[in-house]
């Protein structure tokens, strides 16, 4: 089955950028999607088909996809961007649909 | 909209089942499919099965065995059965929307999620 890999967490200051990677083989031939989790509210998706964001979300959110890491950019960090940032593919018939593990993203 | 609905507390060995209702769209669109995916305490997200207006399945292998979803069109909803239930089951379970295209796509948009304990 297809693998995503994520670090369990990233921490950075107000203001700066934060980078979240999701390696996968080959990842660079997949759509990748992310989504931010928050306790006690619904997923929001933030990114999708690797670099599209949907009506509503920041252009600080971006994304990029190449070789076997995707990258979840988030720049000048605010407060309320604390949050667990998943990556997600389709990872073929047999495994259609891939998470990875989340990563943590602290503002310090 | 979409609402999860369903018991909140399972006995271990029997079966979960939750429905998801969407108001304000159509389960019929072709553009999506229905599914369910769940988040254990301290763990990530885990999907469980997506389900097409016209009956099409993808479950995850892992659950396959213990696991049915299904879509009643006429009203609007769809719905997951989990069977043989365990401690390991318990987990916040979210019905969501996702797109399709030529493959599945991206979850544009989720439920709030219905925390279910196994427990006796």
């Amino acid at each position: 089955s297809y693998v995503l890999t994520q670090p369990p967490t990233v921490s950075v200051a107000p203001g700066q950028t934060a980078r979240i990677a999701c390696g996968g083989n080959n990842i660079g031939t997949k759509n990748v999607h992310w989504y931010q989790l928050k306790p006690g509210q619904a997923p929001v998706l933030v990114v999708y088909d690797d670099s599209d964001r949907p009506s509503g979300i920041p252009d600080r959110f971006s994304g990029s996809n190449s070789g076997n890491t995707a990258t979840l950019t988030v720049s000048r960090v605010e407060a309320g961007d604390e949050a667990d940032y998943v990556c997600h593919v389709w990872g073929g018939g047999d495994d259609p649909v891939v998470f990875g593990g989340g990563t943590k993203l602290t503002v310090l | 909209q979409l609402q999860e609905s369903g018991p909140g507390l399972v006995k271990p060995s029997e079966t979960l089942s939750l429905t998801c209702t969407l108001s304000g769209g159509s389960i019929s669109s072709p553009a999506y499919f229905w599914g369910w995916i769940r988040q254990a305490p301290g763990k990530g997200l885990e999907w469980i099965a997506s389900i097409y207006y016209n009956g099409k399945i993808f479950y995850n292998p892992s659950l396959e065995s213990r696991v049915a979803i299904s879509v009643d069109t006429s009203q609007n909803h769809f719905s997951l059965r989990l069977t043989s239930v365990t401690a390991a089951d318990t987990a916040v379970y979210s019905c969501a929307r996702q797109a399709y295209g030529l493959q599945l796509g991206e979850i544009d948009y989720w439920g709030q999620g219905k925390m279910v304990t196994v427990s006796s």
